[in-house]
């Protein structure tokens, strides 16, 4: 069984369209992130939410939108896209956040949304 | 600021041990992350170190030292399925995750 999955895998769109990626996590954990990861392979945190509440919110631009129906879902609304929105975005999961360090900050990805703007 | 360096890419035989090396700069320290990421998919726990010495998980091994700001992953009897981008992250006083570029690494017969 999938313990973190996203939807969908692959996203084309234009300029200027409104999109969603779906998370959804069935591990039981308490905290959930978007992250994007460029060309350059680096991961950059976009947002955590724990129990409903954001908690980390990185400078991005406010295009992006978290929405959290409960705490196994985590989607992701993008407003206006733009060319430099295109990435590949993984959502990840955490048991708990903040544990003084313990390894329930184990994060847990999924397999990635390759969004591309055209 | 915060910076974590790793070697863009290392090259190793199979059968053989390569050692991934990893420093940091951070704003605090909460532990230390090693995932594994295959081309097109998604990154893998790996190893997770808070303190300092060496964690031995089978074939590979993770090592930390505080005080220097450095870590490394250390696989053994490599396979061609390690082929693979090898990514070192810390986590910081804010308990959010720094994350360096990743080691791609190569796996040659």
């Amino acid at each position: 069984d999938t313990a973190v999955s996203q939807t969908p895998k692959y996203l084309v769109t234009q300029m200027g369209n409104d999109k969603s990626i779906k998370c959804e996590q069935n591990l039981g954990h308490d905290t959930m992130y978007w992250y994007k990861q460029d060309s350059k392979k680096f991961l950059k945190i976009m947002f955590s939410y724990n129990n409903k509440e954001l908690i980390i919110n990185e400078t991005v631009p406010n295009r992006f939108s978290p929405k959290s129906p409960d705490k196994a879902h985590l989607n992701l609304h993008i407003n206006s896209l733009e060319l430099g929105d295109s990435a590949v975005y993984f959502c990840a999961s955490s048991q708990d956040l903040g544990s003084w360090g313990a390894s329930t900050d184990t994060q847990y990805f999924g397999p990635g949304t390759r969004l591309t703007v055209l | 600021g915060q910076n974590i360096d790793q070697p863009t890419e290392m090259t190793a035989t199979e059968g053989a041990i390569v050692q991934i090396n990893c420093t940091y700069q951070t704003s605090g320290f909460n532990g230390l992350f090693w995932y594994q990421q295959h081309a097109g998919e998604a990154p893998t726990f790996l190893s997770y170190n808070v303190l300092d010495g060496l964690e031995e998980k089978g074939r590979f091994s993770s090592f930390l030292s505080r005080s220097k700001g450095y870590s490394y992953l250390l696989l053994k009897e490599l396979q061609m399925k390690d082929s693979a981008s090898y990514l070192c992250a810390v986590m910081d006083s804010n308990y959010q995750l720094i994350w360096g570029a990743g080691t791609k690494l190569i796996i040659k017969p």
